[in-house]
């Protein structure tokens, strides 16, 4: 099993529709987790942390669901410029010291007129 | 401006040759990292360092070799026991250890065997 997983999509979404998606993650040890956005041939940028509570960045909605060990993004109004994909990335503890970020696959998300 | 230079941004090698892409950042970041991705897939982790003259090994070092000699850089050498090291190549740095903050990531290489 993965440590991380996403489903790669992409998911259609019209103009102005909300989409969600979901990412599970293995390690019930993991301390913290992210949404990274990345475009076509492009570096990952970090789109937002997700913590215990929720939070909301503006469309952007995010939570985590530490009992089934999934993690979920939520984007309201989308934009066309919102089509890329989002990778979804989970802090690991390392056998030694330490911790290291893994990455799902990303769910690719086009958004059309 | 601060952030994480990457060198070159298109790379190609030949069957056979060691290759080294570069890695600089000036954010005063004790932790650096080297990811490899391909088409359509995640990043993998190949080597990370925490701290200067110290890295270990990720999930996918074999035919890769690092170095951290300085805070500043964290050169990647694909040497030419990688047999498939067509790819795009993404290092990052971060201001903890890797514990619990996001990472910030060059504009990457693309590495590719002519």
């Amino acid at each position: 099993r993965k440590e991380v997983e996403q489903d790669p999509g992409p998911f259609n979404v019209p103009e102005g529709a909300t989409v969600a998606f979901n990412c599970t993650y293995s390690n019930s040890a993991s301390q913290s987790f992210f949404w990274y956005r990345q475009d076509c041939r492009k570096e990952p940028k970090l789109l937002m942390s997700v913590y215990s509570s929720g939070n909301e960045d503006g469309r952007f909605t995010a939570q985590l669901n530490r009992a089934s060990q999934y993690i979920s993004l939520l984007i309201r109004d989308s934009k066309l410029s919102d089509s890329a994909t989002y990778l979804c990335v989970v802090n690991i503890p390392l056998k030694a010291a330490g911790n290291k970020l893994t990455f799902g696959g990303g769910t690719r998300v086009l958004v059309k007129p | 401006d601060g952030g994480i230079t990457q060198s070159p941004k298109y790379l190609f090698r030949k069957e056979g040759q060691n290759v080294t892409l570069s890695c600089e950042q000036n954010l005063n970041h004790d932790a650096m990292y080297w990811y490899r991705q391909d088409p359509g897939q995640g990043l993998r982790l190949i080597y990370y360092s925490q701290i200067v003259n110290d890295f270990q090994k990720g999930d996918i070092a074999e035919g890769y070799s690092v170095s951290r000699e300085k805070k500043e850089s964290f050169p990647l050498t694909v040497t030419s026991a990688q047999k498939n090291p067509t790819a795009f190549y993404l290092c990052a740095s971060s201001i903890e250890r890797g514990i619990g903050y996001g990472y910030t990531f060059g504009s990457g290489t693309r590495l590719t065997v002519v």
